[in-house]
């Protein structure tokens, strides 16, 4: 059992390059989320989307962008990384469909930004 | 505005029991969720109270006081494995997640 594959697992990217990180849920679940996670922070909403073709903006998506063009996929993209985007991102993907039920998490990704 | 509230880190012993807890200000109130982060790892799910009271599952509880923007964490019989991060995060009107910061917990033999 899968449940929610990211990757990279970790990646040290220079400032100004494009970056995609990767989600794969095998779960058939509807909704999907990006956060980012800071030390001494919460978990920050990045973008979500609660259906295939749909997409919504989080707490904190400059920067950010996503696409939804199947149910088991939701990558993230960083048209051009600068230093403060250095954090770990999780996704997580849920079945509920009145906001987020419980959230399944993959095993994230450590992104460094230089 | 909204806001999370939880000690950034407790200090138990093994076998002992410990009590996490978690004040909120949020716009609505759909429910409220603890998740559980090992170091280095993704969050997991623990429990997710709706409704005043006390839920209890195994080891773990969790309470919910609705007017007083207050829940708690209860994990007895304390072992090595349960030192992690324990998220607190109730959800908004919106049904947005509004989450804390997390409680380090350090269980020691």
């Amino acid at each position: 059992i899968a449940g929610i594959t990211q990757a990279p697992t970790s990646q040290i990217l220079a400032a100004g390059r494009r970056m995609t990180l990767r989600c794969t849920q095998d779960m058939r679940h509807n909704a999907m989320y990006w956060y980012r996670q800071d030390l001494g922070l919460g978990l920050r909403l990045i973008h979500y989307s609660n259906t295939a073709g749909t997409t919504g903006k989080g707490e904190v998506p400059d920067g950010y962008s996503v696409s939804r063009a199947n149910t088991d996929d939701f990558p993230l993209t960083l048209a051009s990384a600068v230093p403060s985007q250095t954090s770990v991102y999780f996704c997580a993907s849920s079945d509920s469909r009145e906001g987020p039920g419980e959230l399944f998490f993959g095993e994230g990704s450590r992104l460094t930004v230089l | 505005g909204q806001n999370i509230d939880q000690p950034t880190e407790m200090t138990a012993t093994e076998g002992a029991i410990v009590q996490i807890n978690c004040t909120y200000q949020t716009s609505g109130f759909n429910g409220l969720f603890w998740y559980q982060q090992h170091a280095g790892e993704a969050p997991t799910f623990l429990s997710y109270n709706v409704l005043d009271g006390l839920e209890e599952k195994g080891r773990f509880s969790s309470f919910l006081s609705r007017s007083k923007g207050y829940s708690y964490l209860l994990l007895k019989e304390l072992q090595m494995k349960d030192s992690a991060s324990y998220l607190c995060a109730p959800l908004d009107s919106n049904y947005q997640l509004i989450w804390g910061a997390g409680t380090k917990l350090i269980i020691k033999p």
